[in-house]
C-alpha cells in the first residue's frame, strides 16, 4: 500500500519570504500523480498544484512550485513571496495512475503553515 | 452555487444515535468518495463509489455504511455513533471522462461531534 509522510507538523515563515514544505511517499508504482492541497480555516480543500509522475519538469502555479524527485520519492512544495492568505494546513496526496484506477487519494498528515507579518 | 454540497455542516450527537451525512453534486461526476479527517492523521478514505451500482470499502470502513441513491447523491451513515467517530468528514467527486479526470473536488466538510 502507498504511504505519504509529511514530517513537519508546523512551519512558520515571515511574510514575503520563501518556505518549503516537505513530503515523501512510498510506492512501487511507476504511474501516479501527486498533489498539494490547501485547507484554510474555512475547512475547504483547495487544490494548489499537481504533478504527473511521468513528467520530469516540476510543476509551477504562480508563487507555488514543487521539487519532484522521483528516485528519492520526494515531493516538496515551495511557496515564494509568502502572503498572509497562505496561512493554512497543507496536505500532500498521492493517487495511483491509470485510467481504470480507483482514483483514491492517500494523504499525508498535514503541515500547518503560519505566516508572520 | 457550490458544485459539491454536504449537509449538515455541523452536527452534535450522542453515543448510540444513528446519523446520516449527505452529499450532493452538480458536476455530473461518476465517482464519489467519503473521507474522514483527524488531527495528525490527514484524510483517510472511508468508502468510494464508481457509479450507482458500485460501492467499495476504503481504509477505515468499520462502523460506517453508505448509500448511492443516485449519480448525484452519496450518503454516509453511522448506525450507532461512538465518540471516536468525532471528526471532520469530507465528500469528494471525480470523473475519468473529462479533462478534470485527475482532480477530486471536495465538499465543504461536516464537523461531527459524538458525545
Amino acid at each position: 500500500a502507498q504511504t505519504v509522510t509529511q514530517s513537519q507538523p508546523e512551519m512558520s515563515v515571515q511574510e514575503a519570504e520563501t518556505v518549503t514544505l516537505s513530503c515523501t511517499y512510498d510506492t512501487s508504482e511507476s504511474d501516479y500523480y501527486l498533489f498539494w492541497y490547501k485547507q484554510p480555516p474555512s475547512r475547504q480543500m483547495i487544490l494548489v498544484i499537481r504533478q504527473e509522475a511521468y513528467k520530469q519538469q516540476n510543476a509551477t502555479e504562480n508563487r507555488f512550485s514543487v521539487n519532484f524527485q522521483k528516485a528519492a520519492k520526494s515531493f516538496s512544495l515551495k511557496i515564494s513571496d509568502s502572503q498572509l492568505g497562505d496561512a493554512a494546513m497543507y496536505f500532500c496526496a498521492y493517487r495511483s495512475g491509470g485510467m481504470e484506477g480507483a482514483q483514491k487519494l492517500v494523504f499525508g498528515q498535514g503541515t500547518r503553515l503560519t505566516i508572520n507579518p | 452555487d457550490a458544485d459539491v454540497t454536504q449537509t449538515p455542516r455541523n452536527r452534535i450527537t450522542k453515543t448510540g444515535k444513528r446519523i446520516m451525512l449527505e452529499c450532493s453534486q452538480t458536476k455530473g461526476h461518476d465517482r464519489m468518495y467519503w473521507y474522514r479527517q483527524d488531527p495528525g492523521l490527514g484524510l483517510r478514505l472511508i468508502y468510494y463509489s464508481f457509479d450507482v451500482k458500485d460501492i467499495n470499502k476504503g481504509e477505515i470502513s468499520d462502523g460506517y455504511s453508505v448509500s448511492r441513491q443516485a449519480q448525484a447523491k452519496f450518503s454516509l451513515s453511522l448506525e450507532s455513533a461512538i465518540p471516536n467517530q468525532t471528526a471532520l468528514y469530507f465528500c469528494a467527486t471525480s470523473d475519468l471522462g473529462s479533462g478534470e479526470g485527475n482532480e477530486q473536488f471536495f465538499g465543504p466538510g461536516t464537523r461531527l461531534t459524538v458525545l
